[in-house]
């Protein structure tokens, strides 16, 4: 089936510091992936959607200056949070679909964000 | 409004007894897609099962089955013969064709407790 990798699984950095998450589809073509935020014990949220060869669309109240998205190619799109404040802290997690209308969403394993 | 509401924060069903999720959504679409993710401590979101707004059979993958009822608009999914790797976090989604989008929306989700 289809497999979509999230890389890292987990990273701690220092407040002011930027970090990028990566994620691939590994056996399929994603036009567009999709970067959730979830936090302790709550659903998940969209952030954002990753268009490849174009600007990602953000949800209201996410700010695109510190959460930075690049689909450079149709296996990966990266999400760079920029300058992280410990309020950033949580736990992200990326999904893609084969195309538009597929019965299946497949995420990745997700990352846990620890700012201190 | 909510897009999709779970109603119960928390479940409990002895070992090898079948439980029952609640899940209500709330569209105006025609078309749409429902599913159902089971996320254990690791964080990972598993796919479990898909509803399509216009399958007429309720769909069933294993020990998963759902009891998808339109004009009420809710889509109930049953675990059978619970095990005890079946203790985590399920999440019902939706899928909205008119958007355009492939993304989902998420409900709060149901942790479930499966006692030995």
């Amino acid at each position: 089936g289809a497999v979509v990798s999230q890389h890292p699984s987990w990273v701690i950095c220092k407040s002011g510091t930027s970090v990028k998450i990566e994620c691939r589809s590994l056996d399929f073509q994603a036009t567009t992936m999709f970067w959730y935020r979830q936090f302790p014990k709550q659903s998940l949220m969209l952030m954002a959607t990753s268009n490849e060869g174009s600007k990602a669309t953000y949800e209201q109240g996410v700010e695109k200056d510190k959460f930075l998205i690049n689909h450079a190619s149709l296996t990966l799109s990266t999400l760079t949070v920029t300058s992280a404040h410990p309020e950033d802290s949580s736990f992200y997690i990326c999904s893609a679909a084969r195309g538009q209308g597929s019965t299946e969403a497949f995420f990745g394993q997700g990352t846990r964000l620890t700012v201190v | 409004a909510q897009k999709i509401t779970q109603t119960q924060p928390g479940m409990f069903v002895q070992e090898k007894e079948a439980v029952t999720l609640d899940c209500t959504y709330d569209t105006s679409d025609q078309s749409y897609g429902l599913f159902w993710y089971k996320q254990p401590s690791s964080g990972e979101m598993i796919f479990l099962i898909y509803q399509g707004s216009y399958d007429e059979q309720n769909a069933t993958e294993g020990r998963y089955s759902l009891n998808f009822q339109k004009a009420r608009k809710s889509t109930n999914l049953v675990i059978s013969a619970s095990q005890l790797g079946d203790s985590a976090m399920y999440f019902c989604a939706m899928r909205e064709r008119q958007t355009g989008a492939n993304n989902l929306f998420f409900g709060t989700g149901t942790r479930l407790t499966v006692i030995p």
